[in-house]
């Protein structure tokens, strides 16, 4: 069974700080993706990555896929209140048509 | 603008009582998923269809069934609900489940709570 570890589960910053949102896995995936998801709302895809070692900025956030596609990060650059919320990453096999392997979530909460 | 729908939003149904959950969408996907996702947990894939073609996974309890009537729309009903399948339920769509760029896109979900 292929895995997603995500780390940390919790983060509770300052606005202002850098924060950086892991997931490992011992299995390859094809494509990884990364989502946002408010209290209450359905989770909103923010990103894509599909090549080994590729780099996606959205704003203040980078996206980054691990070599080997077995691992990505997620890096937030001076975060803000609005950018609270459980952030997930889900992974496609490769041999497992459409299903997602989700990552346990990060909950983050960035105080004003 | 092309998304995914769920109705309603919010569900309150009694113990043992059917309850029907709707979802539809406007983006022509041929693939239509179903989630539950219990509070800050990643969600866990109930079932899917390819088309009209349903995919159940093995560890979805049978109290649960879904129906695809056409593109458009897909239905989860819940037989005899009990306490434990309180939660929130997401709808996605993929426009095909083969290729790593067809991404899954989801739903606002239908929160269900049983009483």
């Amino acid at each position: 069974t292929q895995l997603l570890e995500q780390s940390p589960q919790f983060l509770s910053i300052q606005e202002g700080e850098n924060l950086t949102v892991y997931c490992n896995s011992s299995s390859v995936f094809s494509s990884l993706q990364w989502y946002r998801q408010e209290p209450g709302e359905g989770p909103v895809l923010l990103v894509t990555v599909v090549t080994g070692g590729e780099v996606k900025k959205l704003k203040r956030l980078t996206f980054q896929f691990g070599d080997a596609r077995k691992d990505s990060s997620l890096h937030i650059t001076a975060a803000q209140p609005g950018d609270t919320g459980l952030y997930l990453c889900a992974g496609r096999p490769g041999n497992q048509g459409g299903k997602l392997i989700f990552g346990q979530g990060t909950e983050l909460s960035v105080k004003p | 603008d092309a998304m995914v729908i769920q109705n309603p939003r919010y569900q309150v149904t009694q113990f043992g009582k059917p309850v029907t959950l709707s979802c539809s969408q406007t983006l022509n996907h041929n693939v239509m998923y179903w989630y539950q996702q219990k509070s800050s947990q990643a969600p866990k894939l109930l079932f899917h269809y390819y088309d009209k073609d349903f995919n159940n996974e093995a560890d979805t309890p049978d109290n649960f069934q879904s129906r695809r009537p056409n593109t458009s729309f897909c239905f989860l009903d819940i037989r005899s609900p009990g306490l434990g399948d309180a939660a929130m339920y997401l709808c996605a769509t993929s426009r095909d489940r083969s290729g790593a760029r067809y991404e899954q896109y989801f739903g606002p979900g239908t929160r269900l709570t049983v009483t």
